[in-house]
């Protein structure tokens, strides 16, 4: 069956620190890979996708994330996490080729940052 | 506002009673979804449309019924309000296959007493 994990429920860094929040699918396939955030009482909001090409990726707030298919892996990076940053972050997966539109999200991980 | 809306924000009912939540998207994209969010869970797809008049299950559907006779709204409704379903639940809508972004609104947090 296919499925995302996100092995880190929540995470604490310090302002100013790097950060990387790990995400691993299964999939029969490359399927389509995405980043989304959720702050806090709002809806979520796309940070990156990947779907072919270059495995690193940028996204908007100075995100990036690397493919890895050897691991199943889609980390999400950031050089220097800023307060603005705490949140909640979700991976997902899409299949490629399918006509549905659907995503599979991990259970999310929630970051908090220390001043 | 262009953009996805939902209503209510905020909505407490009791077991047993019907209760709708609208979504309402103003781009004319095709897909629409309505997740639920759970600790635990994360988001988990109840139901999604290809178009008006196309519907179908997601992981999740039991209890839940939707529509969507307008490409801008897709109601989803608990005929049946039992606690389990108390949840924050999301509308999203894209342009279309699971490549494309997913746009989702600000979410409507259910208590079901």
């Amino acid at each position: 069956a296919q499925s995302v994990t996100q092995p880190d429920i929540h995470i604490t860094v310090s302002e100013g620190a790097s950060l990387e929040l790990r995400c691993n699918y299964s999939y029969g396939a490359t399927p389509y890979l995405f980043w989304y955030v959720q702050s806090p009482g709002q809806g979520l909001q796309l940070l990156l996708k990947y779907f072919s090409g270059d495995t690193l990726v940028q996204g908007i707030k100075g995100f990036e994330a690397e493919f890895k298919r050897s691991q199943s892996s889609f980390n999400l990076r950031k050089p220097s996490v800023h307060w603005s940053d705490a949140a909640e972050y979700f991976c997902a997966v899409g299949a490629i080729g399918s006509n549905t539109g659907k995503l599979i999200f991990g259970q999310g991980t929630t970051l908090q940052v220390k001043p | 506002d262009a953009g996805i809306t939902q209503s209510p924000r905020y909505k407490i009912t009791e077991t047993g009673r019907q209760v709708t939540l609208m979504c309402h998207q103003t781009w004319s994209h095709s897909y629409m979804f309505w997740y639920r969010q759970d600790l635990g869970h994360g988001l988990r797809l109840i139901y999604y449309s290809a178009a008006a008049d196309i519907t179908d299950k997601g992981e999740v559907p039991d209890g839940y019924v939707v529509s969507r006779s307008k490409t801008e709204n897709f109601p989803l409704t608990l005929e049946s309000a039992t606690r389990s379903q108390t949840s924050v639940y999301f509308c999203a809508s894209s342009t279309g296959t699971s490549k494309e972004t997913q746009y989702f609104g600000p979410g409507t947090r259910l208590l079901v007493l």
